[in-house]
Formats: structure tokens, C-alpha cells, sequence
């Protein structure tokens, strides 16, 4: 158990619709990451926020963003999906702002189907 | 662009034997790399890091080896056991960078 937690374990959607990720990073840990894993592909990096701004963001539309929260929470936000983006979506927390240095706490995950 | 590649993508390997898994990254400049396991569906738990200073770091049956110039880490599972069977990723951390780069992983069964 890394204290990480994801709403909802799962999640069905039609293309062109918008959904939200929720993540609860562990008690005092600043740093969210997310990452959008394809199936037998390994996670890319979505975006990162520190202390409610981002903070580093991958190759990822406009489309995709984000919101943390002063009390350790997070979002995801896709709208207007596409197939494509049918993957599981990983949150990851860590004490600082340093990603090289902390070592990042995964949560089990959001699995997104876009029908 | 960091680029991490793992060999083999598969292995099936009967219970007690030792094994081997490969990661290579094409970026020397790394801060640390790190191994995950995966079980199916779910998420990422963190098995070892190994800070770009260090050449190896132990936990348990698992061994990981880091050659920073070669672009080059291997993890060592000694003594396989059913209950490590899962994926294994490795990630890199690299200089000035917010983020992990991962490989695509090995997926590994060991058979009782």
C-alpha cells in the first residue's frame, strides 16, 4: 500500500465526451504526477503539479489538464475524448519537488474505456 | 529525446531459477533509475532506485546494477517464485527533467 488512492477503479466513456480523474496523494507530499499507460506500453508522462501549479508537462494536448488542491488532491481532466485515449491513468506523489531525487508513490490506477 | 528500452519483452521461467532482466536507456545523463513492478491492471510499486552515483543496490532476492556510461542496468532475481510473476519496468529520471521515462516492460511468469 503506498497511501496513494484513484476514483474510480473504472470508467466507460463515448468519444467526444469529457471526463475527471480524481487522485489522493499521501499526507503532505506537494508533487503529483500523472501518466497515461496504453495497454503493453510502458506510462507517459501527462503532467505534473507542485504546491496547486504545474510544474513539467509532457506531450500531451491542451485537451488534458489538471488541477491539485491544497489538501493533497488531484484531477485529471480529458475533454472531448478520443479513442486513443482509452489507457489507465496513473497518479504518482512524492514529498518534494525534485522528481530525480524523491521517490514517486504510485496509485493503482483509473482505467479509462473510450467506446 | 530519453529513450528506455527493456529486453526481454516476455519470460516464462520455471520456479527456483535465477534470472536476469535488461533495461537500456539512450541518455547517459541520468539522476537515478528505477525498477517497478506491475501486476496486471494495477498499479506501480517501487522495487529499487539506484542514484546515478551507486552501481547496484539490494533488496531481498532482487539485485539491480546500474552502468551510468553504458547506458546499461540489469535487475537480478534470485530464486524465482511463482509470486514474482508481474512486469517489471524500469524508469529513468533524467537531469532537469519533472518526470520518469519508462520502458515498455517485461512481463514475467514463473511457473511452479
Amino acid at each position: 500500500e503506498t497511501g496513494v488512492t484513484q476514483s474510480p477503479t473504472h470508467l466507460i466513456k463515448t468519444r467526444g465526451q469529457q471526463v475527471t480523474l480524481r487522485c489522493s496523494s499521501q499526507s503532505g507530499h506537494n508533487t503529483v504526477s500523472w501518466y497515461q499507460q496504453a495497454l503493453g506500453q510502458g506510462p507517459q508522462f501527462i503532467f505534473q503539479y507542485y504546491r496547486e501549479e504545474e510544474n513539467g508537462r509532457g506531450n500531451f494536448p491542451p485537451r488534458f489538464s489538471g488541477l491539485q488542491f491544497p489538501n493533497y488532491s488531484s484531477e485529471l481532466n480529458v475533454n472531448a475524448l478520443e479513442l486513443d485515449d482509452s489507457a489507465l491513468y496513473l497518479c504518482a506523489s512524492s514529498l518534494g519537488r525534485q522528481v530525480s531525487t524523491d521517490t514517486q508513490y504510485f496509485g493503482p490506477g483509473t482505467r479509462l474505456t473510450v467506446l | 529525446k530519453q529513450e528506455v528500452t527493456q529486453i526481454p519483452a516476455a519470460l516464462s521461467v520455471p520456479e527456483g531459477e535465477n534470472l536476469v532482466l535488461n533495461c537500456s536507456f539512450t541518455d547517459s545523463a541520468i539522476y537515478n533509475l528505477q525498477w517497478f513492478r506491475q501486476d496486471p491492471g494495477k498499479g506501480l510499486t517501487s522495487l529499487l532506485l539506484i542514484q546515478s552515483s551507486q552501481r547496484e543496490q539490494t533488496s531481498g532476492r532482487l539485485n539491480a546494477s546500474l552502468d551510468k556510461s553504458s547506458g546499461r542496468s540489469t535487475l537480478y532475481i534470485a530464486a524465482s517464485q511463482p509470486g514474482d510473476s508481474a512486469t517489471y519496468l524500469c524508469a529513468v529520471s533524467g537531469t532537469g527533467a519533472n518526470n520518469l521515462f519508462f520502458g515498455t516492460g517485461t512481463r514475467l511468469t514463473v511457473i511452479p
